[in-house]
């Protein structure tokens, strides 16, 4: 499995974009690349999940460069609810099933 | 859609006892699940991969016989801690997926202190 590299923290202000970039070098041909959002005393929340190129959804964009040796997740203009740690992951679904390993995650604080 | 529950939310037990939490798939049916152990300010730690109807996997050095996981059908999932001591006293947090091809969805999370 791939490992992967965050920045350990970042902070922000409200309304700011965010970008919280991740390295995977060893990243594998059938690997995605996944970013989990975590509260306190709450389990990971799924937030976007790419392959390559640009991904967007109603929370996110994720962009990919043509190497896929690292990814960039952005979160337009926070708020204080988006204080989390925010963890990037590299899985291959093989065997029926996707194996996560959860590294040490960007604990992302967002001030007034 | 893809929601994933676990009970209790928290417990609390006496050293020596045993605690099982649930994990159940609400609206799907859940191909594999998945077990992790979150100490405080850490990141979560894989445990176990468990099939349906199948042995789980274990992670290298989480002790099996210790953490029994049951996965009767693709809805439930259940980790026993059995004779629980203080250091096991932990976060647990189990996720599903739906299929092959998708990824995890997580619960939210079993606090267990072991007094």
């Amino acid at each position: 499995l791939a490992k992967t590299t965050q920045p350990i923290s970042m902070d922000s202000y409200e309304g700011q974009e965010v970008n919280i970039t991740c390295s995977h070098n060893n990243i594998a041909t059938n690997d995605y690349i996944t970013w989990y959002q975590q509260f306190p005393s709450q389990g990971p929340r799924f937030i976007i999940q790419g392959y390559k190129t640009k991904v967007t959804n109603e929370v996110a964009s994720l962009f990919i460069p043509a190497d896929r040796k690292s990814s960039t997740l952005s979160l337009p203009r926070v708020s204080l609810s988006d204080t989390a740690v925010y963890y990037c992951l590299v899985g291959t679904f093989s065997g029926g099933y996707n194996k996560l390993i959860f590294g040490a995650g960007t604990r992302l604080a967002v001030h007034p | 859609g893809a929601v994933v529950s676990q009970h209790p939310s928290r417990v609390i037990c006496k050293s020596g006892t045993s605690v099982k939490i649930e994990c159940r798939s609400l609206d799907f049916q859940a191909t594999t699940m998945f077990w992790y152990r979150q100490f405080p300010k850490q990141s979560l730690m894989l445990m176990a991969t468990s099939n349906e109807g199948s042995k789980a996997t274990y992670e290298q050095g989480v002790e099996k016989d210790k953490f029994l996981i049951n996965h009767a059908s693709l809805t439930l999932s259940t980790l026993t801690v059995t004779s629980a001591h203080p250091e096991d006293s932990s976060f647990y947090i189990c996720s599903a997926t739906r299929d092959t091809q998708e990824t995890q969805y997580f619960g939210p999370g079993t606090r267990l202190l072991v007094l």
